[in-house]
Parts: C-alpha cells; sequence; structure tokens
C-alpha cells in the first residue's frame, strides 16, 4: 500500500526550532516529488512547495521561501520540513504529498499523509 | 502568481441534487487543473485531475470539465458522505495555488 505517515502533533514556543518529518512507503520514494502545504485553523490550502528527493532539488512558494527549509533523507524514504525559528502565525496543519506520476512535475498531489498539528505558543 | 477563484464558497443542496462548483484561473492554465475533497479532520483526496479525468476509486458522480480559465466540478446526486470541502488547483507553473474552497452541505 502506498502512503505517507507523518510525525506527531508537537507544541512550542515562539524561535523555537522545529523538524517534522514524512515517511514514504510502497513506492519509489526517490523518484516522485513531495510537497507540503499548510492549513491554517479553519482555512484553506495554501500550497508550500515541492521536493524531487533523487537530487534534493526545490521548488518553493514565494510566501514561503526563506521561512522553511526541505529536505529529505533517501535512505529512510523520509522528507523533512523544518522552521529554525518559529512565530505564532506557523500555527496550523501541515501535510506532505506526493506527485501522482514519478519523476513528473506536471501532476497533481495524490497521496496525502495524515497531517502534523503544529502549535506555537508562549 | 496564477490566481484561482472558486465559488460559491458554501452551498446547501437535497440528498440527490445536482450540485455543481466552478473555478475560474487569472490566466490560461491549459488543463492542469486537479479537485480535491477534504472531510472535516481529514487530509484531501484527489478526486480528478486533468480537469476532467477522474482519479481511480472514486465514485462516477463526480465528474470534471473546462479547458483554459473556466473550469466546472460537478457532483450529480449528492449523498450524505459528500459532505466536505472542495478544492480546486492549478500546476500549470510555480507557485501552484488552490481555491479558496467550497463548503458542501446537505439541506
Amino acid at each position: 500500500e502506498v502512503q505517507l505517515v507523518q510525525s506527531g502533533a508537537e507544541v512550542k514556543k515562539p524561535g523555537e526550532s522545529l523538524k517534522i518529518s514524512c515517511q514514504g512507503s510502497g513506492y519509489s520514494f526517490s523518484t516522485h516529488w513531495i510537497g507540503w502545504v499548510r492549513q491554517m485553523p479553519g482555512k484553506g490550502l495554501e500550497w508550500m512547495g515541492i521536493m524531487y528527493p533523487d537530487n534534493s532539488e526545490t521548488r518553493y512558494s514565494p510566501s514561503f521561501q526563506g521561512q522553511v527549509t526541505f529536505s529529505a533523507d533517501r535512505s529512510t524514504s523520509t522528507a523533512y520540513l523544518q522552521w529554525s525559528s518559529l512565530k505564532a502565525s506557523d500555527t496550523a496543519m501541515y501535510y506532505c504529498a506526493r506527485h501522482r506520476v514519478d519523476r513528473a512535475t506536471v501532476v497533481p498531489f495524490d497521496i496525502w499523509g495524515q497531517g502534523t498539528m503544529v502549535t506555537v505558543s508562549s | 502568481d496564477t490566481q484561482m477563484t472558486q465559488s460559491p464558497s458554501s452551498l446547501s443542496a437535497s440528498v440527490g441534487d445536482r450540485v455543481s462548483i466552478t473555478c475560474r484561473a487569472n490566466h490560461d492554465i491549459r488543463n492542469y487543473l486537479s479537485w480535491y475533497q477534504q472531510k472535516p479532520g481529514k487530509a484531501p483526496k484527489l478526486l480528478i485531475y486533468g480537469a476532467s479525468n477522474l482519479e481511480t476509486g472514486v465514485p462516477s458522480r463526480f465528474s470534471g470539465s473546462g479547458f483554459g480559465t473556466d473550469f466546472i466540478f460537478t457532483i450529480n446526486s449528492l449523498q450524505p458522505e459528500d459532505i466536505a470541502t472542495y478544492y480546486c488547483q492549478h500546476y500549470d507553473n510555480f507557485p501552484r495555488t488552490f481555491g479558496q474552497g467550497t463548503k458542501v452541505e446537505i439541506k
């Protein structure tokens, strides 16, 4: 079964760092672009960007460029989303999702993780 | 950025009704459009890709059409399990963007 399993909910203070994970299984992790989507409480979906695990190529949304960092560990089929200094406005559910066709960029997401809730509060 | 304008923001219909949602792009995105369903507390689920292609396993009462800038998503014969928020998303260029969402409720 193709699936993405994300790490558990996090509660952090402003200024702290954080790295959340998304582990893929049941498919060729390295050759499918994987992306991140933010959903703030009660709001819609926001595309943050995508990464190609095989060569670490990334495409960030301008709204998130410089605010977050994507990375991946091919040996464990795990993608990561990290922040160096969290803000209260980073409070949201974060989803990882896989591109529908391997090696392709002009395709939608087909498989989604269950989401990781990040709460940033003093 | 390509802006996606979705309407209506919410709708209420009876079981068995046909419901339609529109999505408009502010420039030509060819057929690089997908539709997702998100139920409360759940991750989004891909229903339609390439504007009109039904994802494997998705019931045939869901359909999509359109090309260029104007797209329509339709549920023929609304079922209770279709209660959800529906989003369009383009994947023609970067950054990808989603529509604002349409919340579908049962009357």
